[in-house]
């Protein structure tokens, strides 16, 4: 079964700074791919970026990037220069279908 | 395209009440998948369609529930003899895997809250 780790509970940025969210997770699925969610206070959950077990570079995806690293199996999402829009629950999920319990993330002013 | 729809978006029943959701797919997206998320959790899986075929359940889901997409298209995910244990926000999401240039990331509705009292 995949297991999904999101340590950070609750992370706080200055607006226009950069801030890491970690996610790492145990799968014994040889070809996989790791997504990144946004559910803001709406509730909608929001596809940001994508990460294929095979890809070669980390992805981006205008402010959001991931370094992944395979060996680890991390996969932490970067966003830089936050944004007050950026606060929302963040969530990482490989293709199976399972979600971590998220990160908190506020940005402040 | 008007993105993935649920209705209602809220729902407030009495404990041994049935309870049905809708969701509507964007589409021309040929999987659906439904989720259950509680409060400071991320969604659990509870079931995915590929047109009208079922294609996977959890364990997480009862026989008390019941998901179906008979034409391929809208699907309903019924609960019956509600317990207060079933109160939780369902999520519905479709995708369309294989879409050139897309990563079959899955596009999500606004979610049905479902209180049982």
């Amino acid at each position: 079964a995949q297991k999904i780790t999101q340590t950070q509970p609750g992370m706080f940025v200055q607006e226009k700074e950069a801030v890491t969210l970690d996610c790492t997770y145990d799968t014994s699925d040889p070809s996989y791919g790791l997504f990144w969610y946004k559910q803001p206070s709406s509730g909608e959950m929001i596809f940001l970026i994508y990460q294929g077990s095979y890809d070669q570079q980390n992805a981006t995806e205008g402010r959001y990037s991931l370094n992944f690293q395979k060996a680890r199996k991390s996969a932490n999402l970067v966003i830089s220069a936050s944004q007050l829009g950026d606060s929302a629950m963040y969530f990482c999920s490989p293709e199976k279908l399972v979600f971590g319990k998220g990160t908190k993330l506020t940005v402040n002013p | 395209d008007t993105g993935v729809s649920q209705d209602p978006r809220h729902k407030i029943t009495k404990r041994g009440q049935n309870v049905t959701f809708r969701c509507d797919p964007i589409s021309e997206h040929n999987r659906l998948y439904w989720y259950r998320q509680t409060l400071g959790q991320g969604p659990e899986f509870l079931t995915y369609f590929q047109n009208e075929a079922q294609l996977e359940k959890s364990r997480l889901l009862s026989d008390r529930f019941s998901a179906e997409r008979p034409k391929g298209s809208f699907s309903t995910l019924e609960i019956q003899r509600t317990e207060q244990g079933d109160s939780a926000m369902y999520l519905c999401a479709s995708s369309f895997p294989g879409l050139a240039g897309r990563y079959n990331e899955q596009f999500f509705g606004p979610g049905t809250r479902l209180t049982v009292l």
